[in-house]
């Protein structure tokens, strides 16, 4: 079946601009999670979704980051006056509500000029 | 506070070698779980294995194994026979029972040379 899907794979912004980055998770899977992979290093958590709701949201840097799940589906990661720091790999993933393990797409890689 | 450990920050073998990546991680809970990921050339993060915090048993799944020793804190993990294909990096992570999110370690990059 089909897995997590990102878009856009890749997105080039400049410093000050706003962007979006959606996340498609696995039919079924009500559980999102957004991660972000700086280079070098293991995926950092950022925000977590049960359903519409966003269970937990400690990991987000400040308040320029913004998550929304309206439907329980698809998510949208909203980052707003980017900075140069937050050029990284967004990465998704999504679970069952049971389940324990989170599969993950294949990431959203931002650059900030 | 949950942290996870990999000492290992690149290992370079010769195909058909065995090779062991070490995880070490902290936590104060009772209840956790800890998995490995595989992340390839193309960046995607491949799931391998979970186990609970319950579940000792050291488990095998074709050349990979996995040991989980909760006296020392590790769950590392071991390609036996290892092959070209198996180059990637690995991440070992972390979530505590009360708390979906994942603490991954800074992974280690293994190359496997022909």
């Amino acid at each position: 079946g089909a897995g997590v899907s990102q878009t856009p794979s890749n997105k080039v912004t400049e410093k000050g601009k706003y962007v979006e980055l959606r996340c498609d998770p696995i039919s079924g899977h009500t559980a999102l999670y957004w991660y972000r992979q700086s280079l070098g290093q293991g995926p950092e958590f950022l925000i977590y979704f049960q359903g519409t709701g966003a269970a937990d949201d400690s990991g987000l840097p400040n308040d320029r980051f913004f998550a929304v799940r309206p439907e329980g589906s698809v998510s949208t990661l909203k980052i707003q006056r980017t900075e140069r720091g937050d050029s990284a790999v967004y990465l998704c993933a999504s679970s069952t509500t049971s389940g324990r393990t989170q599969y993950f797409g294949p990431g959203t890689r931002l650059t900030v000029l | 506070a949950q942290k996870v450990t990999q000492a290992q920050t690149e290992i370079s073998v010769v195909e058909k070698e065995d090779v062991t990546l070490d995880c070490v991680y902290e936590t104060r809970d009772t209840t956790y779980y800890l998995f490995w990921y595989k992340q390839p050339p193309s960046g995607e993060l491949v799931f391998l294995i979970r186990r609970n915090s319950f579940d000792e048993q050291n488990e095998i799944s074709g050349r990979y194994s996995w040991n989980f020793q909760k006296s020392t804190s590790s769950f590392n993990f071991t390609i036996t026979a290892s092959q070209v294909v198996d180059s990637a990096v690995y991440f070992c992570a972390l979530s505590e029972g009360g708390s979906e999110k994942l603490v991954f370690g800074k992974g280690t990059k293994l190359t496997v040379n022909p």
